[in-house]
């Protein structure tokens, strides 16, 4: 059983569409995160979710907006997509909100905005 | 804001060399955590560190975390083509935040 599911792997889009990315975790978490990772590899956290409270709220456009319906899971909406949107999104989670917790990541969703 | 960054950005090796990669926090760091994400793959979790100047061994692969906890290692010996990936180094500071580090890329020619 695969612990952090991501959908859809691939994404493919216009610019100025809306999409959303699904994540769910089986691991019994209290806490979510998604991360955005450029073609550089940096790894950037975007929002973090602990008992589905928002926690963590990086300096991201207001067209990303995250929703938590329980704890399992975490969805990100992106509205009006823009080329510089494109990038490889992970959901991960974790035990607790301490940076203690080990992070469990998704298989990642590769989206490509033209 | 708190910056963690890592050297070198890439490192090519000839299988069986071994391979450092070096992490340096501009802030006294509570943890290290260690992850490796393969081509194409995502990150996993490799290990952490929570004392002031403590050594963990995995097989071949060797992490210190410094006195003054704000910089940590990851050193691989006698490295093999599976080795290959990104290598990234996490420590969190006075807030709950993990902040990742900018990652080392190994490329291991065979």
């Amino acid at each position: 059983d695969t612990a952090v599911s991501q959908t859809p792997k691939y994404l493919v889009t216009q610019m100025g569409n809306d999409k959303s990315i699904k994540c769910e975790q089986n691991l019994g978490h209290d806490t979510m995160y998604w991360y955005k990772q450029d073609s550089k590899k940096f790894l950037k956290i975007m929002f973090s979710y602990n008992n589905k409270e928002l926690i963590i709220n990086e300096t991201v456009p207001n067209r990303f907006s995250p929703k938590s319906p329980d704890k399992a899971h975490l969805n990100l909406h992106i509205n009006s997509l823009e080329l510089g949107d494109s990038a490889v999104y992970f959901c991960a989670s974790s035990r607790g909100a301490s940076g203690y917790n080990e992070q469990f990541f998704g298989p990642g969703t590769r989206l490509t905005v033209l | 804001g708190q910056q963690v960054m890592q050297i070198p950005q890439y490192q090519h090796v000839q299988e069986g060399e071994d391979f450092t990669t070096y992490c340096n926090s501009s802030t006294t760091l509570s943890n290290i955590q260690w992850y490796k994400q393969r081509p194409g793959g995502h990150p996993v979790f490799l290990i952490q560190l929570v004392k002031s100047g403590e050594v963990k061994k995995q097989k071949r692969l060797t992490f210190q975390f410094g006195e003054a906890k704000k910089n940590s290692s990851l050193h691989i010996t006698a490295t093999q083509t599976t080795d290959v990936g990104t290598y990234f180094c996490a420590g969190t500071d006075s807030s709950y935040k993990l902040i990742f580090g900018s990652g080392t890329r190994l490329l291991v020619r065979p």
